[in-house]
C-alpha cells in the first residue's frame, strides 16, 4: 500500500541554522512528491512538487527538496531558517483517484 | 480572486444537531476536497469530487454527505453530529490533469466542536 512517512514528530532548530526534514515514501512507480507548510491557524500552501527530472527541486521560501529514488526520500532542505518558518510541514506522494497520501507532518519550532 | 473560501470559520454543536460547511472556489477547478485534521493524524480525506455532479468517498466517509451541485461550490453535511467529529474541516480544490490534479490549494478551516 502506499504511504508517507515523516519520522520526526517535532523538529527544533536554532535561527539562522539549517534544516533537513526528512520524509520517506512507499509507492510502486515513478512518484509524484510534494511538500506543504501550514503555518499556525492557516490552510496549507503548496512548497514545493516533483513531477520528474532534476532530483533537486527548489520551491518558495527558500526551500529546496531532493529526490532520492534509492532511499525513496525526499527530504526538505532550507539552508538558513528564520522565526517565520515555525510551522507544521507536511509530505505527500499523488496517489490513485486522484488523492494525495498524506505524512502525519513534522512540526518546526524555531528558537532566538 | 479569493482562491478557496469556507463558511463557517467556527461551530459549536451539541450532539445529534445537523449542519452543512459550505466550500467556494473562484479558480475554475475541476477537482474539490474534504479534509478534517486532527492531531498527530495529518490530514484525512472524507469525500471528493472531480466534477459537477460527482463526488466520491475517501478515507473518512462514514457520518458526512456531500453535494456539488455547481462547479465552484463543494458541500460537507452532517447529518447527526458527534462529537468524534470534532475536528478543524479542511476545503481544497485543484486543476483536473496528470500531476497537477495533486497541487490542490486549500482554504483557511473550519474549526468545529461537537458537544
Amino acid at each position: 500500500a502506499q504511504s508517507v512517512t515523516q519520522p520526526d514528530i517535532h523538529i527544533t532548530v536554532s535561527e539562522g541554522a539549517s534544516l533537513e526534514l526528512r520524509c520517506n515514501y512507499s509507492y510502486g512507480a515513478t512518484p509524484y512528491l510534494f511538500w506543504y507548510v501550514q503555518s499556525p491557524g492557516q490552510g496549507l500552501q503548496l512548497l514545493l512538487k516533483y513531477f520528474s527530472g532534476d532530483t533537486l527541486v527548489q520551491g518558495i521560501k527558500g526551500f529546496e527538496a531532493e529526490f532520492k529514488r534509492s532511499q525513496s526520500s525526499f527530504n526538505l532542505r532550507k539552508p538558513s531558517v528564520h522565526w517565520s518558518d515555525a510551522a507544521e510541514y507536511f509530505c505527500a506522494v499523488g496517489g490513485s483517484n486522484y488523492q494525495l497520501i498524506w505524512g502525519a507532518g513534522t512540526k518546526l519550532i524555531i528558537k532566538p | 480572486n479569493a482562491g478557496v473560501t469556507q463558511t463557517p470559520k467556527f461551530r459549536v454543536l451539541k450532539t445529534g444537531q445537523s449542519m452543512t460547511l459550505l466550500c467556494a472556489q473562484d479558480m475554475n477547478h475541476e477537482y474539490m476536497y474534504w479534509y478534517r485534521q486532527d492531531p498527530g493524524m495529518g490530514l484525512r480525506l472524507i469525500h471528493y469530487s472531480v466534477g459537477e455532479g460527482t463526488t466520491a468517498k475517501g478515507e473518512v466517509p462514514d457520518g458526512y454527505n456531500v453535494s456539488r451541485l455547481k462547479k465552484q461550490n463543494f458541500l460537507l453535511g452532517l447529518e447527526s453530529a458527534a462529537p468524534s467529529q470534532t475536528s478543524v474541516y479542511f476545503c481544497a480544490s485543484s486543476r483536473a490533469g496528470t500531476g497537477v490534479s495533486y497541487e490542490q490549494y486549500f482554504g483557511p478551516g473550519t474549526r468545529l466542536t461537537v458537544t
